[in-house]
């Protein structure tokens, strides 16, 4: 099972709106509605932001989205704010492993 | 409020079997579609999920490192373990225990992660 493909980095000012993409197969996003996404800032643990696609757990800002597409899930922040700028990875169930993560992407505040 | 806490050692030598531990509190692993999973993360790298135990102890493994990995819970003392054997350098990462979201295919709730060093 190979690590879902996301975008290295994206950037993007103050206040406007982002989109990191993850591809897989589908055996694993194109086939559940499972994927989720997380957000890590430098030396912290990551924090699920999105779940089952398009799902916010409380507490989480809804600037934040989901979105999928065929094989490919989407994480859009709307109103981009300086504490965006860190590291996302989003995650999927697969046909063979309940888990597979991104490669992530680097999101930067200009 | 669910908290999870990983502990182990810091420094490995390659070939040595690591051993670590996740102490929960907030949840039960006796509570029904509840489960722990570990994750690491190689410094500068991305997450790799490793292993995952369920309320009903039922186990799952990532494909590539299954041969090396037991995972198990000792719900008496709110803990989960995971073992990992044949250590290597490439070993060397950031080890995190995560609590599953009830039901779904997600971590919403991550220890603070424990950086294990493989080298001789």
């Amino acid at each position: 099972q190979s690590a879902l493909t996301q975008p290295a980095s994206v950037s993007g000012s103050p206040g406007q709106s982002i989109t990191i993409s993850c591809t897989g197969t589908s055996s694993d996003v194109g086939g559940y509605n499972s994927v989720s996404w997380y957000q890590q800032h430098p030396g912290k643990a990551p924090k699920l932001m999105i779940y089952d696609v398009s799902n916010r757990p409380s507490g989480v800002s809804n600037r934040f989205s989901g979105s999928k597409s065929g094989n490919t899930a989407s994480l859009t922040i709307s109103g981009l704010q300086a504490e965006d700028e860190a590291d996302y990875y989003c995650s999927s169930y697969t046909s063979s492993l309940p888990y597979v993560f991104g490669t992530g992407t680097k999101v930067t505040v200009l | 409020q669910i908290t999870l806490k990983e502990s182990g050692p810091t420094l490995v030598k390659p070939t040595q079997t690591l051993t670590l531990t996740c102490t929960f509190s907030g949840f039960s692993l006796s509570t029904s579609r509840v489960g722990v999973g570990w994750i690491r993360q190689p410094p500068g790298k991305a997450l790799e999920w490793l292993a995952l135990i369920y309320w009903d102890d039922d186990k799952r493994y990532s494909p590539s490192l299954k041969s090396r990995l037991t995972i198990t819970k000792d719900t008496s003392k709110n803990q989960v373990v995971l073992t990992m054997t044949n250590l290597d350098p490439v070993d060397t990462a950031t080890y995190y225990c995560a609590h599953r979201l009830p039901g779904r295919y997600s971590f919403d709730y991550w220890g603070q992660g424990t950086l294990v060093t493989v080298s001789s």
